[in-house]
């Protein structure tokens, strides 16, 4: 079975960093693209960041250029979401999602790590 | 910028219902469907306008293509409840619709 399990977030103040993780297995984690999905309380999804399967190729939305970082270590199948200088905006359950191979949707999705700013 | 209308839909187990998601400016048919249930996580059920996922059930089927797509559920189960999204792969930022919720 795929799955997708993470870690890290919690409660921080403005200014603040945290690091988000989702270890992947059930599937050759190497192959796909990975990206973070966020929702804030009682709000509509948002797409963060992305990542190629080699991470050598990293995608961000506007509001996470220059204070987000994606990177993935695949010898641990490990993604991460390093977030700086995090605001009260940035207040979410981030998800972690795997590329569907056939096209840029998201076919299974991490549990959500609650980042509370 | 994806629309989705009605904000709120009422309906009952074994209505068929018809969700709308409108794209500002044509997206070919790259538009996906999630339902995300209450207190799970979205799950993919349409992509490329009408492509099913493995096992997501026949009564959902979707169609559209440019800037006007539609999920049909056909027969509407007590699963099928929750907040349905578009989402479109045609342009950076990927973006989501802003939902629209199936209730009792």
């Amino acid at each position: 079975e795929m799955k997708l399990l993470q870690s890290g977030g919690g409660l921080v103040q403005p200014g603040e960093s945290v690091r988000l993780s989702c270890v992947g297995s059930g599937f050759t984690f190497s192959n796909f693209g990975l990206n973070w999905v966020r929702q804030a309380p009682g709000k509509g999804l948002q797409w963060v960041s992305g990542i190629d399967g080699f991470g050598q190729s990293a995608y961000y939305a506007d509001f996470a250029e220059g204070r987000f970082i994606v990177s993935r270590d695949n010898s641990a199948d490990t993604l991460f979401l390093e977030m700086n200088n995090l605001a009260v905006d940035d207040t979410a359950t981030y998800h972690c999602v795997k590329v569907l191979p056939t096209g840029y949707y998201y076919d299974l999705w991490g549990q959500g790590t609650r980042v509370i700013v | 910028v994806l629309t989705q209308i009605p904000g709120t839909l009422s309906v009952s187990p074994g209505d068929s219902v018809t969700l709308s998601c409108r794209a500002s400016q044509p997206v070919d048919d790259f538009i996906g469907w999630y339902l995300q249930r209450p207190g799970q996580v979205p799950r993919l059920l349409i992509y490329d306008a009408s492509k099913r996922v493995d096992d997501i059930p026949a009564r959902f089927s979707g169609s559209g293509s440019g800037t006007e797509f539609t999920l049909t559920i056909s027969g509407l189960e007590t699963d099928d409840f929750g907040t349905y999204y578009c989402q479109q792969r045609f342009d950076w930022p990927r973006t989501f619709g802003p939902g629209t919720r199936v209730e009792l």
